[in-house]
C-alpha cells in the first residue's frame, strides 16, 4: 500500500525557516518524481515544487523560487522542502504527492499545516 | 503564471450531468495534453480523477470524463450522485515546466 506521510509543520515567525519531510512507502521511491502542493486556509490549490526521481531536476513556482529548496534522500525514501524567509502568505497545508514529471498524480499525503505568524 | 479560470460553483440534481470548464492559454492548457482534474472533499487531500486530459486512474468511475478544445478543458460528471459533492480543481503543465491550478469549483448536488 502506497503511503505518504508529511511532517515538520508548525508555527514559525515571519522571516523564519522550517523543513518539511515526506516519508514514502509502498513503491520504489527513486523511480518517481515527487511534488509539493499547498493550500492556504479556505483557498485553492497551489503547486509549489517538484523533483525528478534521481534528484537531478528541480522545479519551483515563482512565488517560492529562491526561498524554498526541494530535495530527496532516496536511501531513506524521503522528500524534503526547506522553507526559508517565510512570509504570512506561505501559511497553508502542504501536501506531498507522487508526480508524473511535475504534475501531482495518484497518491497524496494527508498534509502538514504551516502557520507563519508573529 | 496566472491561475486557470474555473466557475466558482456549479450545481445539479442526482442523475443529471454537469460540466466544469477550465480556461487557460496557449502556454498551458492549449499547448499541452497534460491537464488533470482533482476532487477534494472537505478536510481531505485532493484525489486525481482525470489526468492527461481524458485518462481515468483505476478505481475512478466512468461517470467522470475529461476533454479539451483549444485553451479550454472540461470535466463532465454524468449520473450525478450525492457523493460527488466536492471541490474540483483543474491543473495544467506550463511552458515554464511548472504546474498551474484553477481556482476551484464547488459542486453542489441538489
Amino acid at each position: 500500500e502506497v503511503q505518504l506521510l508529511e511532517s515538520g509543520g508548525g508555527l514559525v515567525q515571519p522571516g523564519g525557516s522550517l523543513r518539511l519531510s515526506c516519508a514514502a512507502s509502498g513503491f520504489t521511491f527513486s523511480n518517481y518524481a515527487m511534488s509539493w502542493v499547498r493550500q492556504a486556509p479556505g483557498k485553492g490549490l497551489e503547486w509549489v515544487s517538484a523533483m525528478s526521481g534521481s534528484g537531478g531536476s528541480t522545479y519551483y513556482a515563482d512565488s517560492v523560487k529562491g526561498r524554498f529548496t526541494i530535495s530527496r534522500d532516496n536511501s531513506k525514501n524521503t522528500l524534503y522542502l526547506q522553507m526559508n524567509s517565510l512570509r504570512a502568505d506561505d501559511t497553508a497545508v502542504y501536501y506531498c504527492a507522487k508526480a508524473q514529471v511535475v504534475s501531482p498524480r495518484d497518491y497524496w499525503g494527508q498534509g502538514t499545516l504551516v502557520t507563519v505568524s508573529s | 503564471q496566472s491561475a486557470l479560470t474555473q466557475p466558482a460553483s456549479v450545481s445539479g440534481s442526482p442523475g443529471q450531468s454537469i460540466t466544469i470548464s477550465c480556461t487557460g492559454t496557449s502556454s498551458d492548457v492549449g499547448g499541452y495534453n497534460y491537464v488533470s482534474w482533482y476532487q477534494q472533499h472537505p478536510g481531505k487531500a485532493p484525489k486525481v480523477i482525470i489526468y492527461d486530459v481524458s485518462y481515468r486512474p483505476s478505481g475512478v468511475p466512468d461517470r467522470f470524463s475529461g476533454s479539451k478544445s483549444g485553451n479550454t478543458a472540461s470535466l463532465t460528471i454524468s449520473g450525478l450522485q450525492a457523493e460527488d459533492e466536492a471541490d474540483y480543481y483543474c491543473s495544467s503543465y506550463t511552458s515554464s515546466s511548472t504546474v498551474v491550478f484553477g481556482g476551484g469549483t464547488k459542486l453542489t448536488v441538489l
